[in-house]
């Protein structure tokens, strides 16, 4: 997987196979941070989260692991299926200053080849 | 439960017009949350709002930009006299209470083009 930059990171792969996609947050006082998936056309939508007291979360299919000492956070899809093609973005939050604003990565376009 | 509801989908003005950009949130979501997307970025926060209370318009521009959630109806995002650089999606979040982020859902979008 391909660290969210200045330009859309893609990330090609078979179905079936294992994903990983990065991202390369800025404020060292984020303390919750979430995955979105976005289709095209639709809006953000909600995948998992993590707050700064765990390094790991895992859900359905998906795994998120954070590392708050190189400010690193991942998105595992296990099993990657076509519909999981999609636009992927972290977002990062400070619950000490407003717990609402979202601030989002630029995003890496994941492709699923059959 | 229907989701959150924006309208248009896609709007097209031209430089100078205004754009009046809709968002109806989830029933019983009294919070509002507005986000700008550039092509291949990531969202940008704009304003949140409350029924009839502007809480924090610190990510929209200071002219030309306003945004409202009146008693009733739906939050209006008004930009008048467009230009260019307005080109992009627009996003609505809803939630039921001044949430912590996990709890906003968002809208379809509405595309604008301004040409």
């Amino acid at each position: 997987g391909e660290s969210v930059g200045l330009h859309l990171p893609t990330l090609s792969v078979q179905e079936g196979d294992n994903s990983i996609i990065n991202c390369a947050y800025s404020n060292s006082a984020s303390d919750y941070f979430i995955w979105y998936k976005q289709e095209s056309g639709k809006g953000p939508q909600f995948i998992i989260d993590i707050r700064s007291n765990m390094d790991k979360r895992q859900g359905q299919r998906v795994t998120v692991l954070l590392n708050k000492t190189v400010k690193h956070l991942s998105l595992q899809i296990a099993a990657t299926q076509p519909g999981d093609s999609a636009v992927y973005f972290c977002a990062e939050n400070n619950s000490g200053g407003s717990n609402y604003k979202l601030t989002f990565g630029k995003g890496t376009l994941l492709t699923v080849n059959p | 439960n229907a989701g959150v509801m924006q309208n248009p989908r896609h709007l097209v003005r031209r430089r100078g017009q205004e754009a009046r950009l809709r968002c109806s949130p989830m029933k019983g979501h009294s919070h509002v949350y507005w986000y700008r997307q550039l092509p291949e970025e990531g969202l940008k926060f704009m304003v949140y709002l409350q029924k009839e209370n502007i809480i924090d318009e610190s990510g929209m521009p200071k002219e030309r930009f306003s945004a409202e959630f009146p008693k009733e109806g739906p939050s209006i995002l008004r930009i008048q006299q467009v230009v260019r650089g307005d080109s992009a999606a627009y996003f609505c979040a809803s939630s039921p209470r001044t949430s912590v982020s996990y709890e906003q859902y968002f809208g379809p979008g509405t595309r604008l083009t301004v040409t």
